[in-house]
């Protein structure tokens, strides 16, 4: 059960884009499309972003985009605004009914 | 309105005990798939356990052996037992629901975690 691999931390200005990326092996990210994205602001408890690799929750919004290719996926956030600025997580299905978290990306907005 | 409502953290000393509980309202525990998941200071998130809608229940390596995920459906109630606690088991505990669709009438559940309690802080030390 090894984390997944995350950028400490990645920046943007407003209006920009930025992608996250996170990176597993065959045995999770690679083998499953149950990858999730979170955002967590200080303090706060985790908000699911992404699901299943691509969907969207009601409610976010659709400046969020997930992918995924091989043993990485990635978050993609277009437009970004102040209130982005954040940590993000992701996770994957891990197989024998667990799942593994990646280390997480602190997202600054310039 | 769907929630979730963690308590039982507190301040214990090493190989201590600690019993966990998570309160939910506006949808049945029982139904769904709940977790732990826990945050250690200035760290991220970890996956600790989750307990299926038959019961089954699973554990990361980390806390194998030494906690217990369990639910009282009269309740509606989610509990995490915590034995044989070691300062490494320090965070912020979260109980959160796995996301679930019906569709034509059966479940989907997409292992991601759409509904987060508040979080209860752990203190091991001596």
């Amino acid at each position: 059960q090894s984390a997944l691999t995350q950028p400490a931390s990645v920046s943007g200005s407003p209006g920009q884009s930025i992608t996250i990326s996170c990176t597993g092996a065959r045995s999770d990210v690679g083998s499953y499309n149950f990858v999730s994205w979170y955002q967590q602001h200080p303090g706060k408890a985790p908000k699911l972003m992404i699901y299943e690799g691509t969907k969207r929750p009601s409610g976010v919004s659709n400046r969020f985009s997930g992918s995924k290719s091989g043993n990485t996926a990635s978050l993609t956030i277009s437009g970004l605004q102040a209130d982005d600025e954040a940590d993000y997580y992701c996770c994957s299905y891990a197989g024998s009914s667990t799942r593994v978290f990646g280390g997480g990306t602190k997202l600054t907005v310039l | 309105e769907v929630q979730l409502v963690e308590s039982g953290g507190g301040l214990v000393q090493p190989g201590g005990s600690l019993r966990l509980s998570c309160a939910a309202s506006g949808f049945t525990v029982s139904s769904n798939y709940m977790n732990w998941v826990r945050q250690a200071p200035g760290k991220g998130l970890e996956w600790v356990s989750i307990i299926y809608s038959g019961g089954s229940t699973y554990y990361a390596d980390s806390v194998k052996g030494r906690f217990t995920i369990s639910r009282d459906n009269s309740k509606n109630t989610l509990y995490l037992q915590m034995n044989s606690l070691r300062v490494e088991d320090t965070a912020v505990y979260y109980c959160a629901r796995d996301l679930v669709v019906v569709v034509a009438a059966a479940p989907y559940f997409y292992y991601a975690l759409d509904v987060w309690g508040q979080g209860t802080t752990v203190t091991v030390s001596s």
